[in-house]
């Protein structure tokens, strides 16, 4: 079955330092890979997305994320965490033959100040 | 503002009776989906329309769960007989019809239902 694993449930980091938010999916080809943010009482906003071509993407708020295929996986980094990047973060995966996300269960980021 | 809405944003109700919640999706979007989010999990689809057509349901839809879409632009969301179990985040999202397969969800605030 299509799973997306999301391995790290809380990551902590200091203001002003680097990011990476790990992302791995289980599916036989290649899908559509998104990432969004949550924050408390907002909805999901779209980070980035990956379809084809460029395997690092770019996306809002300085984030970026890197798909490779080899390792099925779509990290999400970010070079200098500000503390309003505090929120919930959600890899979603869509596969071909249907338009629902498939979601991992998400990284809660904390920013020390 | 012309993005998703959702009301009500909070539902509190007892076991065993109805609940119904609507979703206003942005205006030129004929894709509209439901999801259930509980707490410490990601979003889990329940089920799609484009336009006013149902065409996929999850099997988290249960009997008691039904989605309409009457006349292809805001959407309900109808619980009956709720159980504590029902207790989530109810989200609704919409997305245009555009070439090249999926395309962004939009997603609005959520309504937070707690089944007492």
């Amino acid at each position: 079955a299509q799973s997306v694993t999301q391995p790290d449930i809380h990551i902590t980091v200091s203001e002003g330092a680097s990011l990476e938010l790990r992302c791995n999916y289980s599916y036989g080809a290649t899908p559509y890979l998104f990432w969004y943010v949550q924050s408390p009482g907002q909805g999901l906003q779209l980070l980035l997305k990956y379809f084809s071509g460029d395997t690092l993407v770019q996306g809002i708020k300085g984030f970026e994320a890197e798909f490779k295929r080899s390792q099925s996986s779509f990290n999400l980094r970010k070079p200098s965490v500000h503390w309003s990047d505090a929120a919930e973060y959600f890899c979603a995966v869509g596969l071909s033959g249907t338009y629902k996300y498939i979601f991992g269960t998400g990284t809660r980021l904390k920013v020390l100040a | 503002d012309t993005g998703v809405s959702q009301d009500p944003r909070h539902k509190i109700t007892k076991r065993g009776q109805n609940v119904t919640f609507r979703c206003d999706p942005i205006s030129e979007h004929n894709r509209l989906y439901w999801y259930r989010q509980t707490l410490g999990q990601g979003p889990e689809f329940l089920t799609y329309f484009q336009n006013e057509a149902q065409l996929e349901k999850s099997r988290l839809l249960s009997d008691r769960f039904s989605a309409e879409r009457p006349k292809g632009s805001f959407s309900t969301l109808e619980i009956q007989r709720t159980e504590q179990g029902d207790s989530a985040m109810y989200l609704c999202a919409s997305s245009p019809t555009l070439a090249g397969g999926h395309n962004e969800q939009f997603f609005g605030p959520g309504t937070r239902l707690t089944v007492l």
